[in-house]
């Protein structure tokens, strides 16, 4: 069964400070995983998008990770700002023989930066 | 967000109504989607479509319908609410299907049904 997990589910931590948030998935085929930020009451806005042969992007602040052997991806938060407080979602696409795509959605983590 | 809007953003129905909920975009994106986002659960594909009148069914398509008469417009309609379909319900659109594009998400539609 396809899945995506992450962790923790929750996060409080100081403006200022460092986090990295886990994915891990279960999908096959693979395409793509993407992070998307969404803000309280907001859409989901993408941070970056990783194929198979990408194992580190930034964005910014923002530097996400991908193993694919392992099938885990991290995104790594520096110098947190108190804008930084959201939920944080992994995406896993994976693309059938038709070219079909079907995106894979993680619950999210949700991060409170606190001053 | 990426030139797309929902309208309307908050609407409170009674069980048994129809309801439909209208995503605009002004990007001349030829995917768009609707989904819905409860607490326990990712994001869900409810419908998507693939170009004007051109749709096809996601994983919790019960209940809705969809339409497109124009590249700028997706209506998604719920027959008859139910309160299983209070939700917060997201447009997206994107520019490709496969491949690794992004699919921007307008603002939300909070529909809560009694």
């Amino acid at each position: 069964k396809n899945q995506v997990e992450q962790s923790p589910q929750s996060l409080i931590i100081l403006e200022g400070k460092n986090c990295t948030l886990q994915c891990n998935y279960t999908v096959s085929p693979f395409s793509n995983l993407r992070w998307y930020k969404q803000d309280t009451g907001r859409g989901p806005v993408s941070l970056t998008i990783m194929t198979f042969s990408e194992n580190t992007k930034s964005n910014g602040r923002y530097t996400a990770t991908l193993d694919a052997d392992t099938k885990q991806s991290s995104l790594h938060i520096t110098a947190s700002q108190l804008s930084d407080s959201a939920s944080y979602i992994c995406v896993v696409s994976s693309l059938n023989a038709g070219n079909n795509r079907k995106l894979i959605w993680g619950l999210g983590t949700s991060l409170a930066v606190n001053p | 967000d990426a030139g797309i809007t929902q309208s309307p953003r908050h609407k409170v129905t009674e069980t048994g109504t129809p309801v439909t909920l209208r995503c605009h975009q002004t990007e001349n994106h030829r995917y768009m989607y609707w989904y819905r986002q409860d607490p326990g659960h990712g994001l869900r594909l409810i419908h998507y479509s693939y170009g004007v009148k051109d749709t096809d069914k996601g994983e919790v398509s019960d209940g809705y319908s969809v339409s497109r008469s124009k590249t700028e417009d997706f209506l998604l309609t719920l027959e008859s609410a139910t309160s299983s379909q209070t939700s917060v319900y997201f447009c997206a659109i994107s520019a490709l299907a496969g491949g690794p594009d992004t699919q921007y998400f307008g603002p939300g539609t909070r529909l809560t049904v009694l």
